[in-house]
Formats: structure tokens, sequence, C-alpha cells
């Protein structure tokens, strides 16, 4: 079983939805989560960070991490076709480093104009 | 500011073939880490390195070698080449503790 299970996808909306995007995690000890954005042929780009449980909000974008639950989510308010890319999620633990984390296989949006 | 540069872009090799992938980032970062990217799959982390000197193997190392004389590089050793290496490689740094990873462009390498 993998560390790091993202939910597939694709996922196709209509512009203006609000998109769910989620992982679920089995190793506790990750205590920093993090949401890359990937445009296709790019490198991927980090989008949110947070650290622990709680909610990051960053204009159109809220990061919820339920460490009990072991499950992370990133929604996106008001999609916009611009917003269609893959989204992985990412993990570390405490005193390793953001670039030695294990990542999700990633979730591709579409959103429809 | 140009970040993380990866080079070439692309690349194909034949099988036996060696080559190396470069690296290079400009915001002083302790640590720098090399993944590759199959279809359908997320990231694995094949190298990386906490500082100039220091380096360790990944989720995926075998085939490949890495070496960091300098805080900006990271190259990326193919030894001999094999079709199953084919894939899109990415270099990332960030700072030792810090909160995500700054990634290149992706080098799309295919061993024939």
């Amino acid at each position: 079983q993998k560390e790091v299970e993202q939910d597939p996808g694709p996922l196709s909306v209509p512009e203006g939805a609000i998109v769910s995007l989620n992982c679920t995690y089995s190793n506790s000890a990750f205590q920093y989560f993090m949401w890359y954005r990937q445009y296709s042929r790019k490198g991927p780009e980090l989008l949110m960070y947070t650290y622990s449980s709680g909610n990051k909000e960053d204009g159109r974008f809220t990061a919820q991490v339920d460490k009990s639950s072991k499950y992370i989510s990133l929604f996106i308010r008001d999609s916009q076709p611009s917003d269609s890319a893959t989204y992985l999620c990412a993990m570390s633990a405490k005193n390793t480093n953001a670039g030695k984390s294990t990542f999700g296989d990633g979730t591709t949006l579409t959103v429809k104009p | 500011n140009a970040g993380v540069t990866q080079t070439p872009k692309f690349q194909v090799l034949k099988t036996g073939q060696s080559m190396t992938l470069q690296c290079a980032q400009d915001m002083n970062h302790e640590y720098m880490s090399w993944y590759r990217q199959d279809p359908g799959m997320g990231l694995r982390l094949i190298h990386y390195s906490v500082g100039a000197g220091i380096t360790d193997q990944g989720e995926v190392p075998n085939g490949y070698n890495v070496s960091r004389s300098t805080t900006e590089d990271f190259p990326l050793r193919l030894l001999s080449a094999a079709p199953s290496q084919t894939s899109v490689y990415f270099c990332a740094s960030s700072y030792l503790g810090g909160a995500g990873a700054f990634f290149g462009q992706g080098t799309r390498l295919t061993v024939v």
C-alpha cells in the first residue's frame, strides 16, 4: 500500500464550480502538507503549504488537513479554465525537507468554459 | 532570478549510452533533489543532497549517480542507459527544513 493515496480523477467541471481534491496517507509522522500544481509539460509549482492540522486560505484556494483522519483536501472556489492542470499532494515528516517529500500520483482537473 | 534550471530539455539516448542531466539553482538552497515522473504516477525520489559534498539515495536510485561539489549544481548521471529509464526528470531545491520545493522545468529522456 502506498503511503500517500490521491483521488485519481480525471475531474471535469464547469467554470465557476467548487472543486475538491483529496489525499489520504498512512504515515503518522507526516507534519508538512503541500499541494503542487503542474501544467502540461511543465515542472510542479508549489500552490499551498500547511503545517500540522488546520485550514489555510489563499485567494480562491483553501487547504485543509485533518491529521486524526489522515486526510487532506484542496478546495478551489470559482474555478477558472486556467486552473486546468494536474494537482499533486505531497507530504513530509518533521525534521526532513520539503524536497524529500512523498507525492501522490496526481489528479488531473479540467475546467470547461 | 532564474530559480532552478535544467538542461537539456529533451534527450534521446541509445541503450548503454551514458549522459549527465544538469541542474543549477541560484537561490542558495542547501537542499537539492532529483525526481522521475512516469505516466500516471507521482514523483519518485532518485537522489538528494543536503549540502555540498553530501548526497544520499532516495526511493529509486539504481542506475543513477550524483555528486554535489557546489551549492548551486547537482548533476544526475546515467551510467548505462536502459529503456526503463525513459521518463521525465525533475530537479528541485529548497531551504533545509523549508516548506515547499522549487522545481525545474524537467528533462524528457527517451532511451531506445
